[in-house]
């Protein structure tokens, strides 16, 4: 079946500093992949989504790439901010998008000014 | 407008007590999805509507869990009797259907069940 797999939390920088928050999967077929983020007190939004592999998502200065050679999907941020603070999941559905995503365990980013 | 509503947003009962949870998706939105997230491990997925219609009921745990959508629009999750192992944050989730893919999927903020 499917699975995700994303480095556990909880991660804290400081501001302006370099994200990674890495992520991988095991999928049949061609899944896509989402990142979603999850504010204190707010539902789950999508941040980021790519559909096929060595699609590049960029949103909000995050960034992914699909890597399906490596079965990553890992998240970066060149400077983080403290309104960035969150947890983020990752997840993927199946490629026809008819079924459920399946989601990462998510990691906590907490920023410190 | 509106986007994906859940009721109650916190609840706290007793072990073998009812709890009921509401979603009201978004108009127009045929997928209706719940999940769950418990003790911060990964969200996992609980059962899939088409309309009033279970597509997929697969992740649902056990019987005490029950879920209905009336007339294709709100849903309801029923738990009885709860156990303290269903502690956790129940999320819904809406997408429209339109051909052969769906649409993206909007989250509501989720209801925190805490059993006691």
């Amino acid at each position: 079946g499917n699975s995700v797999t994303q480095m556990e939390g909880p991660v804290t920088l400081s501001e302006e500093a370099f994200l990674t928050i890495n992520c991988t999967y095991t999928a049949t077929g061609y899944p896509s992949l989402f990142w979603y983020v999850q504010y204190p007190g707010e539902g789950l939004q999508l941040l980021l989504k790519a559909t096929k592999a060595d699609d590049k998502g960029s949103n909000k200065g995050f960034e992914t790439t699909y890597r399906k050679e490596t079965t990553s999907f890992h998240l970066e941020k060149g400077s983080v901010q403290v309104s960035d603070s969150a947890v983020y999941f990752c997840a993927l559905s199946d490629g026809t998008g008819r079924r459920a995503l399946t989601f990462g365990s998510g990691t906590r980013l907490q920023v410190q000014p | 407008e509106a986007g994906v509503t859940q009721f109650p947003s916190h609840s706290v009962i007793e072990k073998g007590q009812t709890v009921t949870l509401r979603c009201d998706p978004i108009s127009g939105h045929d997928n209706l999805y719940w999940y769950r997230r418990v003790m911060g491990k990964e969200i996992k997925f609980l059962l899939h509507f088409v309309k009033e219609s279970k597509q997929d009921e697969s992740g649902m745990p056990n019987n005490r869990f029950l879920a209905e959508r009336t007339g294709g629009t709100y849903s309801t999750l029923k738990v009885q009797p709860a156990e303290l192992e269903d502690s956790g944050v129940y999320f819904c989730a809406s997408s429209q259907l339109t051909g052969f893919k769906n649409t993206e999927a909007f989250f509501g903020q989720g209801t925190r069940l805490t059993v006691v």
